[in-house]
């Protein structure tokens, strides 16, 4: 049973657009979440993350929302830039035992295209 | 460097070989996490290590697999009778503590069964 889910396998955007890509969790334990950016043979590479005691975090062009009503988060990346195509995992952490534990969506590949 | 490093980056071996991965952590790093990353899937925690303890095991997929840490540094991920279905991309992360997060990535181990 998926306790984080991707449910868009790619996404397409034109550069310079906002690209914006959801997540959504089953677990109300959790409650710091983090996005991860994949290129093709390389790790995962930590891009932001949010607590659950915030609705929202900004870094530069990438902005995380959280939703916990609705258990869902979302990264927009604004403006898209050719550079930001990769795969991108969602991953959550929850509290008490097994807190070091990340749980990992299966990723939305994002394209970006010129 | 100063990332999480991994040997082999590639490793192909026949059924019912043992293989040995290896990670190196970065450098005063106390907590080490071992995940795989199966095709089309995210990726699946398989082991933590706190120092040379290993206080979840849960996570391996079976008795095959075993791991190790010495000196609070690196880590060697086992996996004896290899079977096709251990094909994956096998993921090394370490953070300060295991609190404190993110985790930071290797880009990983590709193993295949042949």
């Amino acid at each position: 049973d998926q306790q984080v889910k991707q449910n868009s396998p790619s996404l397409s955007v034109q550069e310079g657009r906002i690209s914006i890509l959801n997540c959504d969790y089953t677990n109300s334990m959790f409650d710091y979440f983090l996005w991860y950016k994949k290129y093709p043979a390389e790790g995962p590479t930590f891009l932001i993350s949010i607590s659950s005691i915030k609705d929202k975090n900004e870094d530069g062009r990438f902005t995380v929302f959280l939703n916990k009503s609705a258990k869902h988060l979302s990264l927009h990346i604004v403006p898209s830039q050719p550079g930001d195509s990769a795969v991108y995992f969602c991953a959550a952490r929850h509290s008490g035992a097994g807190s070091y534990q990340l749980t990992f969506g299966k990723g939305t590949k994002l394209s970006v295209i010129p | 460097g100063a990332g999480v490093s991994q040997s082999p980056s590639n490793k192909v071996t026949e059924k019912g070989k043992d293989v040995e991965l290896r990670c190196d952590p970065i450098s005063g790093h106390t907590a080490l996490y071992w995940y795989r990353q199966s095709l089309g899937q995210g990726l699946e925690f398989l082991i933590y290590f706190q120092g040379n303890s290993a206080p979840d095991k849960s996570g391996l997929p079976s008795d095959r697999f075993s791991a190790e840490r010495t000196g609070g540094s690196v880590s060697t991920l086992t996996i004896q009778r290899t079977q096709q279905e251990d094909s994956a991309v096998y993921l090394c992360a370490s953070s300060p503590d295991s609190n404190n997060q993110p985790q930071h990535f290797g880009d990983g181990t590709r193993l295949s069964i042949l």
